[in-house]
């Protein structure tokens, strides 16, 4: 079976500029999270969606993330502008339905903005 | 509050000897979960296992084996006859009632050969 799909692997942008990062869950999968990852304060949940509906976007940094999921199979997000601090690993991540189900991670993206 | 602390930052072994990483966590819920992940160097998070509030059963999976105990809040991951390719950060991560899991700042371990 696939795994968590994301796209694309490595990212470098230069400041400023719109950068999507796009992520595939596993088939059947009712839970979507949006992860970053840095030296500085580890992995941070960002948002997550549960059957294609936001459900909590208090780790969205600013305004300038935005997130969302158009349907079961698809999730973006989006960082417009980008700023170098927003260097990091985003990882996306799906579980099946439960919350106690265990998360299952992509491969993550490498995001660098110069 | 909810909380994970992997009080141990880095470990380094000698290949074949045994580690334990340390897990403590805190939560007012009487439900709950939680979950160890392998972090190896090539960055991928993989699930190693998960764990509920009321089986305290100590759980084996060949080499790995976990340790949970609530009456110190615990959940301590042991890898017997550890080996190269077990060198990783490992996080701990505790799943809260909103679903999102609260995760220890990991430890790095690395095996020598």
């Amino acid at each position: 079976d696939a795994g968590v799909i994301q796209s694309p692997r490595h990212e470098v942008t230069e400041m400023g500029q719109e950068v999507t990062l796009r992520c595939k869950p596993i088939s059947g999968h009712d839970y979507l999270f949006w992860y970053r990852q840095t030296m500085m304060r580890g992995l941070e949940l960002l948002i997550y969606f549960n059957n294609n509906v936001p459900i909590d976007d208090s780790g969205m940094p600013e305004d300038r993330f935005s997130a969302k999921m158009p349907n079961a199979s698809f999730s973006t997000l989006k960082i417009q502008p980008s700023e170098p601090r927003d260097s990091a690993v985003y990882f996306c991540a799906s579980s099946a339905a439960g919350g106690s189900n265990e998360q299952f991670f992509g491969p993550g993206t490498r995001l660098t903005v110069l | 509050a909810q909380k994970v602390t992997q009080a141990q930052t880095e470990i380094s072994v000698v290949e074949k000897e045994d580690v334990t990483l340390d897990c403590v966590y805190e939560t007012r819920d009487t439900t709950y979960y939680l979950f160890w992940y392998k972090q190896p160097p090539s960055g991928e998070l993989v699930f190693l296992i998960r764990r509920n509030s009321f089986d305290e059963q100590n759980e084996i999976s060949g080499r790995y084996s976990w340790n949970f105990q609530k009456s110190t809040s615990s959940f301590n991951f042991t890898i017997t006859a550890s080996q190269v390719v077990d060198s990783a950060v490992y996080f701990c991560a505790l799943r809260d009632s909103n679903y999102q899991l609260i995760w220890g700042a990991g430890t790095k371990l690395i095996i020598k050969p």
